[in-house]
């Protein structure tokens, strides 16, 4: 079972709607997430983290947290082309023998104008 | 430019060459980790450093050997590699893993071609 799943996409989205991502994650001592974007032959950047359960917003990005349902999405409002990439879910467990950033496939998200 | 330095940027090497990838990080950070990125693959989390610590090894082949002098450099050393090991390797570091937002910011990535 993979420990961070995400639907691989592609998921195709008109310039100016909004963009839902979605990830589940299997460790229940998960307790940060994190949402990265990768371009093509780039490292992935850091857009958003959260670790308490509901939303959280930062400009057009909206990050959404429910541990019990073990679920993290990521919503983008007024998609631009700009948005196109591949957008990387990751969930971080805290013990300290066993400390690590586990990553999901990416869905890669495609804006049309 | 993340504060996370990796080189070389691309990098080819034969099956019985070695080589060693280097990383090194300016954010006082003290957790350092190394991930494959295969194409059409998931980022593959090979192995975890925290203050100096190797804290996690993911099942990674003997041929891959990580070596973590300080908390600010990392290196990767590669011996009698196969080409199915092609692949971005990307060095990341976060604060510390005992804290809730412990993001991860990663260098640019080696490009590595076993031939």
């Amino acid at each position: 079972q993979k420990e961070v799943e995400q639907n691989s996409g592609p998921l195709s989205v008109p310039e100016g709607a909004i963009a839902s991502l979605n990830c589940t994650y299997s460790d229940r001592g998960s307790q940060s997430f994190f949402w990265y974007r990768q371009y093509s032959g780039k490292s992935p950047e850091l857009i958003m983290f959260i670790y308490s359960n509901g939303d959280k917003e930062d400009g057009r990005f909206t990050a959404q947290l429910n541990k019990a349902s073990q679920y993290v999405s990521l919503l983008i409002r007024d998609s631009q082309p700009s948005d196109s990439a591949t957008y990387l879910c990751a969930a971080a467990s805290m013990y300290s023998s066993a400390s690590k950033i586990i990553f999901g496939s990416g869905t890669r998200l495609s804006i049309r104008p | 430019e993340t504060g996370v330095t990796q080189t070389p940027r691309h990098l080819v090497m034969g099956m019985t060459n070695k080589k060693s990838l280097k990383c090194e990080q300016h954010l006082g950070h003290n957790a350092m980790y190394w991930y494959k990125q295969s194409a059409k693959k998931p980022l593959e989390l090979m192995f975890v450093y925290n203050f100096k610590e190797q804290t996690e090894n993911n099942s990674v082949p003997s041929r891959f050997s990580p070596e973590c002098p300080n908390s600010s450099h990392l290196f990767l050393h590669l011996h009698t590699l196969q080409p199915e090991d092609s692949a971005l390797y990307l060095c990341a570091s976060s604060q510390d893993i005992g804290q809730m937002n412990t993001e991860a910011f990663f260098g640019q990535g080696t490009r590595l071609t076993v031939v």
